[in-house]
């Protein structure tokens, strides 16, 4: 069973639409929630992180969290086409005196000129 | 400011030869280091973990096994490299931002064959 689970896409937006990703968890435990961007051969870079209920904006990134529904998402508005690429969701939980972080399989999107 | 250097890049491998990947960091002392494996079309999977200097925690039973000679100096090994280990390796540090977070190096790309 998937601890983390994600629409693996390809999503597909046009140049300055709103592109919305979600994430589901299982483990009620979590405590932190990232959001990692991955374009094709490159490694993960760290987007977004976010802890509290509620929404967590970052220029043109907005995080929102619901823990009563273990529901993650990413929100990109004016969404270019260098914003295409596969968006790992991902959620950290204390594990043996350590934070576990588990990763989502991703979504790809596309941006569309 | 951090960095965390990966090398090689890219390798290729056939079934039955040795491996060594090399990760190290620079900027910051006794970090949390990782070792994940990405297989293609699959999520992030962790494969090793190290607190400090000689201390290894193992979180999948497989071909592979990890050392920590150095501070910041995290290595994958295999003595018989098989087909279901070609992917891409990636070595995390544990960053902190208000919480626990993993900052990814660029990678290795290999390929058994």
């Amino acid at each position: 069973q998937k601890e983390v689970e994600q629409n693996s896409g390809p999503l597909s937006v046009p140049e300055g639409a709103i592109a919305s990703l979600n994430c589901t968890y299982s483990d009620r435990g979590s405590q932190s929630f990232f959001w990692y961007r991955q374009y094709s051969g490159k490694s993960p870079e760290l987007i977004m992180f976010i802890y509290s209920n509620g929404d967590k904006e970052d220029g043109r990134f907005t995080a929102q969290l619901n823990k009563a529904s273990q529901y993650v998402s990413l929100l990109i508005r004016d969404s270019q086409p260098s914003d295409s690429a596969t968006y790992l969701c991902a959620v950290g939980a204390l594990s043996g005196g350590y934070q576990k972080v588990t990763f989502g399989t991703g979504t790809k999107l596309q941006v569309i000129p | 400011s951090q960095t965390i250097h990966q090398w090689p890049a890219t390798l290729v491998q056939p079934v039955g030869s040795p491996l060594s990947l090399e990760c190290t960091v620079e900027g910051t002392s006794n970090p949390n280091l990782y070792w994940y494996r990405q297989a293609a079309g699959r999520g992030l999977q962790l494969l090793f973990y190290s607190v400090g200097i000689g201390q290894i925690s193992s979180e999948v039973p497989q071909n592979l096994s990890a050392s920590r000679p150095q501070d910041r100096q995290f290595i994958l090994s295999s003595k018989k490299l098989l087909l279901s280990d070609s992917g891409f390796y990636l070595c995390a540090w544990r960053g902190f931002q208000g919480r626990e977070t993993q900052y990814f190096g660029p990678g290795t790309r290999l390929l058994v064959l």
